[in-house]
């Protein structure tokens, strides 16, 4: 296993178009996290899938930000109309569901420049 | 609301000049506390999870501790390659996991 994948590793796009994010968790985990990074700043909650079941989305998460997991595996993070303040990291993580081992892990982010 | 603040905001060492980073937190029924490591341009890497006052975890270089109101993290006798922004994050009673973040501590160690 490698570990949480997301790609693209770097994304530059015009205001107002939309893109796409992807992330593939560590296979065995059922706990799927998004969350977004500004420079300087540590990483703020977006949204928490348990399996493929949407449980909590953070009050930063606009109308303009969707994000799916079908079947409990990968999961996409969609931002239309991208606006300048989009820009930032967007890390996943995944974790195991349990009383014991709760310790997320992170993949490398998609870091996204909107100009 | 809950709140996470790492003190100081960067941290400049001599090679073997041991310190300390600070995370001060209010939150609510806290279920655990984690310190990650992240090198620029990349993900955070986990480091430790503390779960209750008075527990300590130790990885080589680094020991993290636990009260009921902070968490420090000991660097002792600090490499080069440990040079990163250490992140502190803490778990509260949401038992969905997700964490909250303090906006960590850059860390330069100097040859």
């Amino acid at each position: 296993d490698t570990g949480v994948s997301q790609d693209p590793r770097h994304k530059i796009t015009k205001r107002g178009q939309n893109v796409t994010f992807r992330c593939d968790p560590i296979s065995e985990h059922n706990r799927l996290y998004w969350y977004r990074q500004t420079l300087g700043q540590g990483p703020e909650f977006l949204t928490y899938f348990q399996n493929e079941a949407q449980l909590e989305k953070s009050r930063l998460l606009s109308d303009r930000f969707s994000a799916e997991r079908p079947k409990g595996s990968f999961s996409t993070l969609e931002i239309q109309r991208t606006e300048q303040g989009d820009s930032a990291m967007y890390l996943c993580a995944s974790s195991p569901q349990g009383a014991g081992n709760t310790e997320a892990f992170f993949g490398q982010g998609t870091r996204l420049t909107v100009v | 609301e809950d709140q996470v603040t790492q003190s100081p905001e960067a941290l400049r060492l001599q090679e073997g000049e041991s310190s300390s980073l600070n995370c001060s937190y209010t939150v609510s029924g806290l279920r655990g506390l984690f310190w990650y490591r992240q090198d620029p341009g990349k993900g955070p890497e986990f480091l430790f999870t503390l779960y209750s006052a008075g527990e300590e975890k130790e990885k080589e270089r680094l020991k993290a501790t636990l009260t009921k109101k902070e968490s420090f993290l000991h660097i002792t006798a600090p490499k080069p390659e440990d040079s990163a922004t250490y992140l502190c994050a803490c778990q509260g009673s949401s038992n969905t996991g997700k964490l909250i973040f303090g906006q960590g501590t850059t860390l330069q160690v100097k040859p």
